[in-house]
């Protein structure tokens, strides 16, 4: 079992459209947990983080679960420009705190 | 600007021909660390430093070297590369601690033929 979970996608969706993308992580001892976006191949760049008590910046809303060992973002009113991959990133509390990547899904907003 | 930079960024070679990806970051980071991307893979992490001369394998280490003599510097060494190490790299770096955003480098296409 992979310790980062994500379904790869794509997802296709209409411009105006909200979109959940769900993750699960393994190591019930992970300590922080981030949405990380890609575009085409380029660098990861930091999303937000994703906090025990929910968090939400303009558009995008991330929960997290820790019973469940599950994270959540969900995107509002999709833009054309929210096309990309969305990883999502666990840190473990050994190896000085090893970010671990689940595969990323794809999302592709339509006109 | 604070950045994290790699060299090259593209690259074609052939089997066993010895190369080293550089990577530099500018934000005095303690950790660094380098990272390999392939299809419905993700990245895995290959080596991590957490400081200088402090180096250890990731996940998927094999056939791969790296070096911490400076802060700044975090090489990547490929001492014979085999086809199977064709992939996106990229070099990563946060300060020390828990919960520090991590700069990622633009990344290296790296072919072995």
């Amino acid at each position: 079992r992979k310790e980062v979970e994500q379904d790869p996608g794509p997802f296709n969706v209409p411009e105006g459209a909200t979109v959940a993308f769900n993750c699960t992580y393994s190591n019930s001892a992970s300590q922080s947990f981030f949405w990380y976006r890609q575009d085409c191949r380029k660098e990861p760049k930091l999303l937000m983080s994703v906090y025990s008590s929910g968090n939400e910046d303009g558009r995008f809303t991330a929960q997290l679960n820790r019973a469940s060992q599950y994270i959540s973002l969900l995107i509002r009113d999709s833009k054309l420009s929210d096309s990309a991959t969305y990883l999502c990133v666990v840190k473990g509390d050994n190896q000085g705190g090893k970010l671990i990547f689940g595969q990323g899904t794809e999302l592709s907003v339509k006109p | 600007e604070a950045q994290v930079t790699q060299n090259p960024r593209y690259l074609i070679t052939v089997t066993g021909k010895k190369l080293t990806v550089t990577c530099s970051q500018n934000m005095n980071h303690e950790y660094m660390s380098w990272y390999r991307q392939d299809p419905g893979l993700g990245l895995r992490q290959i080596y991590y430093s957490m400081n200088v001369e402090v180096t250890d394998k990731g996940d998927v280490p094999e056939g791969y070297k790296v070096s911490r003599k400076e802060k700044r510097n975090f090489p990547l060494i490929l001492e014979s590369p085999s086809p199977n190490q064709t992939s996106l790299y990229f070099c990563a770096s946060r300060l020390q601690g828990s919960g520090n955003t991590i700069y990622f480098g633009e990344g290296s296409w790296l072919t072995v033929v």
